[in-house]
């Protein structure tokens, strides 16, 4: 069964770089995979911050960046303000029209 | 403007059955896939199933096999979910999602607000 992995959560100081990460269990992460990366805060829909492995999505401020980092995808936010505090999920494609989210990781700013 | 609006939701008891709709508006509806995530309380997101613009392939996660059935219907510009057999474990906030899945692209672009589904006796 495919798992994608994310850290569970991370913590950052205001004004920081922080580097969350997308991998599988078995293999490597690819561009084939098409990354893509969600913010969520609670009790709000999720918002699609980078798709394609590195495109931003339309308004997310360019602090916000997408790679492929070793063998995982990674999201990276440069100069981590208050708001971003919340919850990131990556989404994978795995073929045969199969996509699967990550576990999601907590960022908290401090 | 794209507005995706879920409805549907509400309590339900094991075994019994609900068909959730999300109704669209903002975008030429024929030429984009559609797709339903799911969020359990204080869990995160799951892809539970997909449909092509056109509805004629549907994909599904191994946990909506046999019980989902997404659907669409052009003339009302919705997408739908059909859940039977409702166990404990289908409880969440279930999103729809505008679908990019052409020219390169595969990534959820827009998102409702999501309807809550309680499981429950």
């Amino acid at each position: 069964q495919t798992v994608v992995t994310q850290e569970a959560s991370f913590s950052v100081s205001p004004g920081g770089t922080v580097t969350v990460t997308c991998g599988l269990n078995s293999g490597s992460v690819s561009t084939n995979n098409y990354p893509s990366w969600y913010q969520q805060t609670p009790g709000q829909a999720p918002r699609t911050l980078i798709y394609n492995t590195d495109t931003r999505s339309s308004g997310v401020p360019d602090r916000f960046s997408g790679s492929i980092v070793g063998n995982k995808a990674a999201l990276t936010i440069t100069g981590a303000q208050a708001d971003d505090e919340c919850d990131y999920y990556c989404v994978l494609y795995m073929g045969s029209g199969i996509r699967v989210f990550g576990g999601g990781t907590k960022l908290t700013v401090l | 403007e794209v507005q995706l609006l879920e409805s549907g939701g509400g309590l339900v008891q094991p075994g019994g059955s609900l068909r959730l709709s999300c109704a669209t508006s903002g975008f030429t509806f024929n030429n984009y896939a559609m797709a339903w995530v799911r969020q359990a309380p204080g869990k995160g997101l799951e892809w539970v199933a997909g449909i092509s613009g056109g509805g004629v392939t549907t994909f599904y996660a191994d946990s909506a096999k046999g019980r989902f059935t997404i659907s669409r219907d052009t003339s009302k510009n919705t997408v739908f979910v059909q859940i039977n057999s409702l166990r404990a474990e289908d409880t969440a906030v279930y999103y729809c999602a505008r679908f990019m899945a052409a020219g390169g692209n595969d990534y959820f672009h827009d998102w409702g607000r999501g309807t809550l589904v309680t499981v429950s006796s």
